[in-house]
């Protein structure tokens, strides 16, 4: 199953909401997560089954969807959320989308 | 608090066997609803998995690795283990170990090891 995601990067200052759309090649329920990484570090766990945060993951960051499209919404942009994120589906052997890097306008 | 260590060699020679540890810390890796997996970065882009191992040995790998990847484990240890044989140029990446956590409707990676750089290169 092929993951894509759009935009690859985008501009956000400071208290903005952001939207980050992943898709996939095909239906894949609501097996998808989403993780966040920071330059030259491991990938933190942010959501699973496309809408259950991790303990511990601030409630600004949100999931939705099911089937084939998929949204991670950033509300209210902190400084630390400036980071890549990567969607996830674990309907069948895991693969990742390419990413989108969120950085600072 | 689990923890995850990778170690192994940082350089590798072309066409030779990569090998990598990934020491668990904080937890038995034989713990039920748990498989333990790893994930490679190549620099400057995105995440591949290669495969993940339950600590009866039953395994999965990705389709494009398979024919070159076996994963170990060594409950002894609390530790299991990726080797990755023929290795080019390509296989150069940031390799991660990580805890994959079944839940009743997904499966994530929950928990990473800080990554470990190898390098394929004469």
């Amino acid at each position: 199953i092929q993951m894509t995601q759009s935009p690859s990067s985008l501009s956000a200052s400071v208290g903005d909401s952001v939207t980050i759309t992943c898709r996939s090649s095909q239906s894949i329920s609501r097996f998808l997560n989403w993780y966040q990484q920071k330059p030259g570090k491991a990938p933190k766990f942010l959501i699973h089954g496309a809408s259950r945060l991790q303990g511990g993951v601030p409630s600004r960051f949100s999931g939705s969807g099911s089937g084939t499209d998929f949204t991670l919404t950033i509300s209210s942009l902190q400084p630390d959320d400036f980071a890549t994120y990567y969607c996830q589906q674990s309907y069948s052997t895991p693969t990742f989308g390419p990413g989108t890097k969120v950085h600072i306008k | 608090q689990l923890q995850l260590q990778e170690s192994g060699s940082g350089l590798v020679k072309p066409s030779q066997t990569l090998s990598l540890t990934c020491a668990v810390s904080g937890d038995s890796i034989s713990s039920a609803g748990y498989s333990w997996s790893w994930i490679r970065q190549p620099p400057g882009k995105g995440l591949e998995w290669i495969g993940y191992i339950y600590h009866s040995g039953s395994t999965s790998y990705n389709p494009s690795l398979e024919s070159r990847v076996t994963m170990s484990v060594d409950k002894s240890k609390n530790q299991f283990s990726l080797k990755l044989t023929s290795v080019t140029a390509a296989d150069t990446a940031v390799y991660y170990c990580a805890r994959r956590l079944e839940y009743a409707f997904s499966a994530a990676f929950d928990i990473w090891g800080q990554g470990t750089m190898v390098t394929v290169s004469s």
